[in-house]
C-alpha cells in the first residue's frame, strides 16, 4: 500500500523558512509519477505549489518560484519542501501527494503550519 | 492561470437525493494529446482529499459508482446519484492540462 506522511514544525516565525519532509512507503519515488506539494489555506482554497518528478526535475507554481525549493533524498525515499521568507499568508495545511497531470491519487495526512511570531 | 469556477459553493441534500456540482473552466481543458485533465476530489471533514474521478469520467478504484463525471471542453459536472452520509465534505475539481495546476474553490456538501 502506498503511503505518504508529512513531517515538520507546526510553527514558523515570519521571514524564516518553512521546511517539510514527505516520507513515502510502498512505492519508490524514482519509479514514476511526480511528487507534489499542495496547501490548503484557512477556508477552502487549495494551491498546488510544485513537484519533483521521478527523474528529479522540478516544476513550481510561478508566484512561489523565487521562494520555493523541492528536493529529494532517494536513499530515504523522501522529498522535501522549503519555502523561504514566509509570512502569515503562508499559514496553511500542507500536503504531499503523488501526482501526474494533476491526478493526485495518494495524499499524506497533512501538516498544519502556522506562521506567527 | 486557468480559473475553475465551481457551483454551487454550498449544497444541502437529504440522504438519497441526487445532486450535481458544476465546474467551468476559463479555457478549454482538452490537451493537444487528446486527453482532458480534469479530475474531482472529495475532502471529508478531518481527512485528506481523495481522488474520486479522473480524466473527466473515470472512476477511481474503490469509489462507489453513485459518483459519475461528465463534460468536455470548459464545462464539467460531478453527479452523486443518491447521497449517502459518508459523501459529506468539500468537493474540488482540479485541472492539469495547463500549467500551473489549479483547483476550483470547492463545493461543500451538507445534510439538509
Amino acid at each position: 500500500e502506498i503511503q505518504l506522511q508529512e513531517s515538520g514544525p507546526g510553527l514558523v516565525k515570519p521571514s524564516q523558512s518553512l521546511s517539510l519532509t514527505c516520507s513515502v512507503t510502498g512505492y519508490t519515488i524514482t519509479s514514476g509519477h511526480d511528487w507534489s506539494w499542495i496547501r490548503k489555506f484557512p477556508g477552502n482554497k487549495m494551491e498546488w505549489m510544485g513537484y519533483i518528478s521521478n527523474s528529479g526535475s522540478t516544476n513550481y507554481n510561478p508566484p512561489l518560484r523565487i521562494r520555493i525549493s523541492i528536493t529529494r533524498d532517494t536513499s530515504k525515499n523522501q522529498f522535501f519542501l522549503q519555502l523561504n521568507s514566509v509570512t502569515t499568508e503562508d499559514t496553511a495545511t500542507y500536503y504531499c501527494a503523488r501526482s501526474g497531470w494533476a491526478l493526485f491519487d495518494y495524499w499524506g495526512q497533512g501538516v498544519m503550519v502556522t506562521v506567527s511570531s | 492561470d486557468v480559473v475553475l469556477t465551481q457551483t454551487p459553493p454550498t449544497l444541502s441534500a437529504t440522504i438519497g437525493q441526487s445532486v450535481s456540482i458544476s465546474c467551468r473552466s476559463s479555457q478549454s481543458l482538452l490537451h493537444s494529446n487528446g486527453n482532458t485533465y480534469l479530475h474531482w476530489l472529495l475532502q471529508r471533514p478531518g481527512q485528506s482529499p481523495q481522488l474520486l474521478i479522473y480524466l473527466v469520467s473515470r472512476l477511481e478504484s474503490g469509489v462507489p459508482n453513485r459518483f459519475s463525471g461528465s463534460g468536455s471542453g470548459t464545462d464539467f459536472t460531478l453527479k452523486i446519484s443518491g447521497v449517502e452520509a459518508e459523501d459529506l465534505g468539500v468537493y474540488y475539481c482540479v485541472q492539469g492540462t495547463h500549467a500551473p495546476y489549479t483547483f476550483g474553490a470547492g463545493t461543500k456538501l451538507e445534510l439538509k
